[in-house]
């Protein structure tokens, strides 16, 4: 079973709709982060989270929320969809020592498409 | 911030070395990372360098790092036709890490 794992892997919907991206690990990492892939931007945060009580916007986090259920769980939320949020969306996790030093483990991603 | 540039796209031959290179800005980034995103799949972590090293070597795989160029670059040997990937660098900030825009890596037969 994969350590890190995004549900839906693939989903399209249309302009409005509210949308909400799950992801959850068994790695034990405290570290949760939502990213966006889009062709030719590479990898943006959106969202991270140190631990259940932390929350942290990134570089793009207007239009998004997100929410630490548990340790094991972070989903992201597109409360009213528009197309320029079209994008493979990943999740990753890390351990949680100090700095950022630690290296990021990814999901498979969620293949969004907003019409 | 932190910026991180690659080169966009590399071609090379089976059974070449492949150098992808990286530049970023961030004097204090302790650690610099190398990952590979393979069609359909999330990114894999290859490897890492510290920054109090000048050089990583892992099988197939060397890391070389030029501290006071900021100058990051990775190395294949004998590049095979399963490395066609894109490749991301990563340096890690206070906080996250600041990715690339990855160097489309093609091999051809």
């Amino acid at each position: 079973d994969a350590d890190v794992t995004q549900t839906p892997r693939n989903r399209i919907t249309k302009t409005g709709k509210r949308i909400m991206l799950e992801c959850s690990q068994t790695k034990g990492h405290d570290r949760m982060y939502w990213y966006r892939q889009d062709p030719g931007l590479g990898l943006r945060l959106i969202y991270y989270s140190f631990d259940v009580k932390d929350i942290n916007k990134g570089e793009i986090s207007d239009g998004y929320s997100v929410s630490r259920q548990a340790q094991a769980k972070f989903s992201l939320s597109l409360e009213s969809a528009i197309p320029n949020q079209t994008a493979l969306y990943f999740c990753a996790t890390s351990e949680g020592q100090g700095h950022s030093n630690q290296p990021q483990h990814f999901g498979d991603g969620t293949r969004l498409s907003i019409l | 911030g932190e910026d991180v540039e690659q080169s966009l796209f590399l071609s090379v031959r089976e059974g070449d070395s492949s150098v992808i290179n990286c530049t970023y800005t961030d004097s204090s980034s302790t650690y610099l990372y190398w990952y590979k995103q393979e069609p359909g799949a999330g990114l894999q972590l290859l490897t890492y360098i510290f920054s109090n090293m000048d050089m990583k070597q892992d099988q197939r795989l060397t890391v070389l790092l030029n501290k006071k160029d900021k100058h990051l670059s990775l190395r294949i040997a004998d590049t095979q036709t399963g490395d066609s990937a894109i490749y991301f660098c990563a340096a890690a900030g206070y906080s996250t890490l600041t990715f690339g825009k990855g160097t489309m890596l093609l091999v051809s037969p």
